[in-house]
């Protein structure tokens, strides 16, 4: 069946750095966009990032742009993003999903908090 | 891109039913064949329960349902079950960025 697995998540202070991870099971990796969606703790979704399957089109939303970074390695059926210069406003629960223009398997979410 | 417009809140008592909306433009749902809709019990990850405007994908229950008129997406819900009980979010691709945008959501209650 399929499985994705973030982690990486945690407290960090503002300006600080994380990477989180992302692996997949279930299903060959190589085939399938993937995507990166947060949620604050009790809003909405937000799309964050996009990747095709070779990562040669990516995509940001504009609120983090020049901050964070999504890369793939194939080999190791595992999705990243990684999150500099961090705001309190990017804390939320971070999902990796499968992107097929909708989103039809979702990990379990990793939360990351950013608080002095 | 600029969030979806979902009602907050919609309710109904069990056994009827109860349909939601989602509100974009032509730049979004209005454009494309791609809104989706997904359901999210409290601590839970999302779980897709329509794609492509009215398509269910296996497992989901025929009780719900979607469609879409011109810039607005509908989601229903017929013979509502206790279990329907959830937040639910609709989602449209928005063009070649590829970062589909989400509603702001509509907390369901089975009355």
């Amino acid at each position: 069946q399929v499985q994705l697995v973030e982690s990486g998540g945690g407290l960090v202070k503002p300006g600080g750095s994380l990477r989180l991870s992302c692996v997949a099971s279930g299903f060959t990796f190589s085939d399938y966009y993937m995507s990166w969606i947060r949620q604050v703790p009790g809003k909405g979704l937000e799309c964050v990032s996009f990747i095709t399957t070779s990562g040669t089109n990516i995509n940001y939303v504009d609120s983090v742009k020049g901050r964070f970074t999504i890369s793939r390695d194939n080999a190791k059926n595992s999705l990243f993003l990684e999150m500099n210069s961090l705001r309190a406003e990017d804390t939320a629960v971070y999902y990796c999903a499968r992107d097929q223009i909708h989103f039809d398997y979702w990990g379990r979410g990793t939360l990351v908090t950013v608080s002095s | 891109q600029s969030a979806l417009t979902q009602p907050p809140s919609a309710s109904g008592s069990p056994g009827q039913s109860v349909t939601i909306s989602c509100t974009g433009t032509s730049s979004d749902v209005g454009g494309y064949k791609y809104v989706s809709w997904y359901q999210q019990h409290p601590g839970k990850a999302p779980k897709l329960m329509i794609y492509e405007v009215s398509k269910r994908p296996s497992g989901v229950p025929d009780r719900f349902s979607g469609s879409k008129s011109g810039n607005t997406a509908s989601l229903t819900v017929s013979g509502l079950q206790a279990e329907d009980e959830a937040d639910y979010y609709c989602s449209s691709y928005a063009g070649s960025n590829n970062l589909k945008v989400f509603g702001g959501g509509t907390k369901l209650t089975v009355l």
